[in-house]
């Protein structure tokens, strides 16, 4: 069966700081992988999708990035983070664009 | 785009029926679904249902789709305080699948 790993699972870092997130997908090959950011309970902001090794997508312009090194393997980074990074970051697969998604546990993100 | 709507509050007492709704603007749509998040993790799949049906009963739940006015609804049938939760709709009308904003169900004792 397929799971998705979301690694750490909180983090507290200061403003100025790098960020690098991983998310992990078992059991299944080159699925479809999403970036979510998800403020204080409320709705989900797709950040980045990727369809396949080194392709990305960008759905809203900001100081995040995201690569795909392997193929099943989904990264966010920023170089210099703002208190605004704040937030819930959830990973998700799928095996199409219109397919079901499946939800990594969540990355709690803490910017002081 | 799509536009997928819900209301983003809905407090019931347990025992009592919950009934959490969604509405959606693209007609085109093959599957549409409901994710439960619990507080502090991810969302989990709790139903779908598929465009050509009206209607998916899942023990304690039930999805119904109104395709004439694009209506999705899920019925939490004896609501526990363990189903305090938010509830997503989506639906896979665009070229991926559109959230709605969540509406946080909250069980009274």
């Amino acid at each position: 069966s397929q799971t998705i790993h979301q690694w750490p699972a909180t983090l507290v870092q200061p403003v100025g700081s790098p960020l690098s997130l991983e998310c992990t997908v078992e059991g299944t090959s080159n699925p479809n992988l999403y970036w979510y950011r998800q403020a204080a309970g409320r709705g989900l902001q797709l950040l980045f999708y990727s369809v396949g090794i080194g392709q990305i997508s960008s759905e809203v312009p900001q100081n995040l990035s995201a690569s795909r090194p392997q193929d099943r393997q989904f990264i966010l980074s920023s170089k210099k983070l703002l208190l605004s990074d704040s937030g819930f970051y959830l990973c998700a697969w799928s095996v199409s664009r219109t397919d079901t998604q499946y939800f990594g546990p969540g990355t709690r993100l803490t910017v002081l | 785009g799509e536009d997928v709507e819900q209301s983003l509050f809905l407090s019931v007492r347990e025992g009592d029926s919950s009934v959490i709704n969604c509405t959606y603007t693209d007609s085109s749509s093959t599957y549409l679904y409901w994710y439960k998040q619990e507080p502090g993790a991810g969302l989990q799949l709790l139903t779908y249902i598929f465009s050509n049906m009206d209607m998916k009963q899942d023990q304690r739940l039930t999805v119904l789709l109104n395709k004439k006015d694009k209506h999705l609804s899920l019925r939490i049938a004896d609501t526990q305080t363990g189903d305090s939760a938010i509830y997503f709709c989506a639906d896979n009308a665009g070229n991926m699948l559109t959230f709605g904003g969540g509406t946080r169900l909250m069980v009274k004792p």
